[in-house]
């Protein structure tokens, strides 16, 4: 059970290059996100799903998209990257077992530098 | 949308003293209050989380108070040690259906000093 799976874990870009951060989940689980953190910030939320063939954007969705095949995968495409695209990403999961909230389980992070 | 602020920005006690960090949010409608540590070029882990149709949990050192009408939430350390040195950040969402759609605060970095 390897959790939340983020590859690749360090990436250099150059401006206008795409690129695609893979993320898969062993958990089975329903919910699958795509967060962004910025030097001395918090996680931003990109785009998110709620199961396979349902993702929906986020606070910060601009200059990426997603698509979510299977239930495991679900990977964030860089279209066109922008030095502004310099972060670090975090990829997460959960389930909902009824009740409130959702336990959620990131992703070991993948840090982009976009030159 | 979700608004978190959090409070203060850093933090530095002395070994054994406790530390107390603060978040507001702006939507009436959340309804699950995680916190994460962070350490530096790590994933954040959670720490403890807090629902809302409860007041307050506690799980050893770490506590977690939710005041639902001020709409406000703490973390609380306490006897802190060294290695409770890390950036904490605190989390907003309606949780359930609404999946993993977190709002974190902007973090607060404590340091513990020996």
């Amino acid at each position: 059970n390897a959790g939340v799976t983020q590859t690749p874990k360090f990436q250099v870009l150059k401006t206008g290059q795409s690129m695609t951060l893979q993320c898969a989940q062993d958990m089975n689980h329903e919910y699958m996100s795509w967060y962004r953190q910025d030097p001395g910030m918090g996680l931003r939320l990109i785009h998110y799903s709620v199961g396979a063939g349902i993702t929906d954007q986020g606070e910060v969705p601009n200059g990426y998209n997603v698509s979510r095949s299977t239930t495991e995968d679900f990977p964030l495409r860089l279209l066109s990257a922008a030095p502004s695209q310099t972060s670090v990403y975090f990829c997460a999961s959960s389930t909902w077992t009824g009740g409130i909230g959702n336990t959620i389980y990131f992703g070991e992070g993948s840090w982009l530098t976009v030159v | 949308g979700e608004n978190v602020e959090q409070h203060p920005s850093t933090l530095s006690v002395q070994e054994g003293d406790s530390a107390v960090i603060k978040c507001t949010y702006s939507d009436s409608a959340s309804n699950y209050f995680p916190w994460y540590k962070q350490e530096l070029g790590k994933r954040p882990q959670l720490i403890i989380d807090i629902r809302s149709n409860v007041g307050e949990k506690k799980d050893q050192r770490i506590a977690v108070t939710l005041n639902k009408t001020a709409k406000h939430f703490s973390l609380h350390i306490t006897e802190t040690q060294p290695e409770d040195s890390a950036v904490y950040f605190c989390a907003a969402s309606k949780g359930g259906a609404a999946g993993n759609k977190l709002t974190f605060g902007g973090g607060t970095r404590v340091l513990v000093k020996p």
